[in-house]
């Protein structure tokens, strides 16, 4: 069966860094997703990996490593606004988005 | 650029009455567009994937004749839920793929519809 796994929740604080990991056993692999959502609303695009290695976008940053099957997600200088769940998601042989349930990332002051 | 709406935002409906939801791509032509579900706290479950043209494709346990899915063109789906039930409250999202798969894999999101059936 196709799996994805990351915690279930996380606490962190404001201003310092935090790294979120998502592992995955999948049909086929076309790509790995991450989305931030908050509270009643859509999710929002955050980066996107199919290569190895790391990809930086300002305060975030995803990683991917293809072989173990292992992707994270780094917040940097976090923000009281960064709390908000993160979602994993791989896209599959067929293209279509498998999710993992979520992190919910809060932050203190 | 790529922006994705949904109309309602939010609406409240009576048991036994059908509620449609549209789902409308505002700058890009979607070739795909897909409809989740979302329960309080839970991850989004695909409900449907529908390609411009084509009938849509329905996950395993999602009813088809319940929820009607129209892509009638590349820039808008639509989402009926047919006689609906207070089961059938839930935050419906829908999402948009641009263009030729083989290019673009990211997905853009609307903003959602809540529905509560009473």
């Amino acid at each position: 069966g196709q799996n994805i796994d990351q915690p279930t929740e996380m606490t962190a604080t404001e201003g310092a860094i935090v790294q979120i990991n998502c592992t995955y056993q999948t049909s086929g692999f076309n790509g790995l997703f991450w989305y931030q959502q908050h509270a009643g609303e859509a999710p929002t695009f955050l980066s996107y990996n199919v290569l190895d290695g790391l990809e930086e976008k300002g305060r975030f940053s995803s990683f991917l490593s293809r072989s173990k099957g292992y992707s994270y997600l780094l917040l940097k200088e976090l923000q009281m606004k960064d709390s908000a769940s993160y979602l994993c998601a791989v896209l599959d042989s067929n293209y279509q988005l498998i999710w993992g349930a979520g992190t919910k990332l809060i932050i203190k002051p | 650029g790529a922006v994705v709406s949904q109309h309602p935002s939010w609406v409240i409906c009576k048991s036994g009455t059908s509620v449609k939801i549209e789902c409308r791509s505002l700058d890009f032509q979607a070739t795909t567009m897909f409809w989740y579900r979302q329960f309080p706290k839970q991850s989004l479950m695909l409900m449907a994937t529908s390609n411009e043209g084509s009938k849509a494709t329905y996950e395993q346990g999602v009813e088809k004749d319940k929820f009607l899915i129209n892509h009638a063109s590349l820039t808008l789906s639509t989402l009926t839920v047919t006689s609906a039930h207070p089961e059938d409250s839930s935050f419906y999202i829908c999402s948009a793929m641009e263009g030729n798969r083989d290019f673009s894999y990211e997905q853009y999101f609307g903003p959602g519809t809540r529905l509560t059936v009473t």
